[in-house]
């Protein structure tokens, strides 16, 4: 079966920081995949996805994710979080397009002022 | 508002009653999933429908847990006898063969 792997569980940072969270699954076919974001007290919205193509991926407020399929790995940078960006982000991954997404444990990221 | 939209938003009960949780899905979307998620762990599939058949049951949905989608649009999951155990957010997501799911707001069920 796939997992994935989500290697902090919370980050701490200041405000203008540059943020990166890693991300590793474990199945070897192809894969699509998945970074959400879940704002405190708000559901699970997505912030960017990777099918194919170019691997580095860019999404919503200033997000970006790099596909290094050799590593098995999607992680997630932006170079200056703002306080906004608290808030808890997943990484999932679906076998193809349509499946069901196996998601992270989550990392918790919170931004000082 | 995500389109998704599930009801009750919070269930408090007592150990050993039965819970039914409602989504709506939006609207054209013909996949529906359902997924569970505990206090600091993401979350977890547990069921999906493709318009009204259930193609997928996770091993995590035991013999108390019933999902339904009678006319392929919105769906039920019930537990009967609900254990300590089953609190947790229960999440319902659609989407329309692009991948990408829409997550509705989650219902939070305790059990007492």
């Amino acid at each position: 079966a796939q997992s994935v792997s989500q290697h902090n569980h919370h980050v701490i940072l200041s405000e203008a920081a540059s943020l990166e969270l890693g991300c590793n699954y474990s199945y070897g076919g192809t894969v699509n995949l998945f970074w959400y974001v879940q704002y405190p007290g708000q559901h699970l919205q997505l912030l960017l996805k990777y099918f194919s193509g170019d691997p580095l991926v860019k999404g919503i407020k200033g997000f970006e994710a790099e596909f290094i399929k050799s590593k098995f790995s999607f992680n997630l940078r932006k170079p200056s979080v703002q306080w906004s960006d608290t808030a808890e982000y997943f990484c999932a991954v679906a076998k193809a397009a349509g499946n069901k997404l196996t998601f992270g444990g989550g990392t918790r990221v919170l931004v000082k002022p | 508002d995500t389109g998704v939209s599930q009801d009750p938003r919070h269930k408090i009960t007592k150990r050993g009653q039965n819970v039914t949780f409602r989504c709506d899905p939006i609207s054209e979307h013909n996949r529906l999933y359902w997924y569970r998620q505990t206090l600091g762990q993401g979350p977890e599939f547990l069921t999906y429908f493709q318009n009204e058949a259930q193609l997928e049951k996770s091993r995590l949905l035991s013999d108390r847990f019933s999902a339904e989608r009678p006319k392929g649009s919105f769906s039920t999951l019930e537990i009967q006898r609900t254990e300590q155990g089953d609190s947790a957010m229960y999440l319902c997501a659609s989407h329309l063969n692009t991948g990408e799911l829409f997550f509705g707001e989650g219902s939070r069920l305790t059990v007492l």
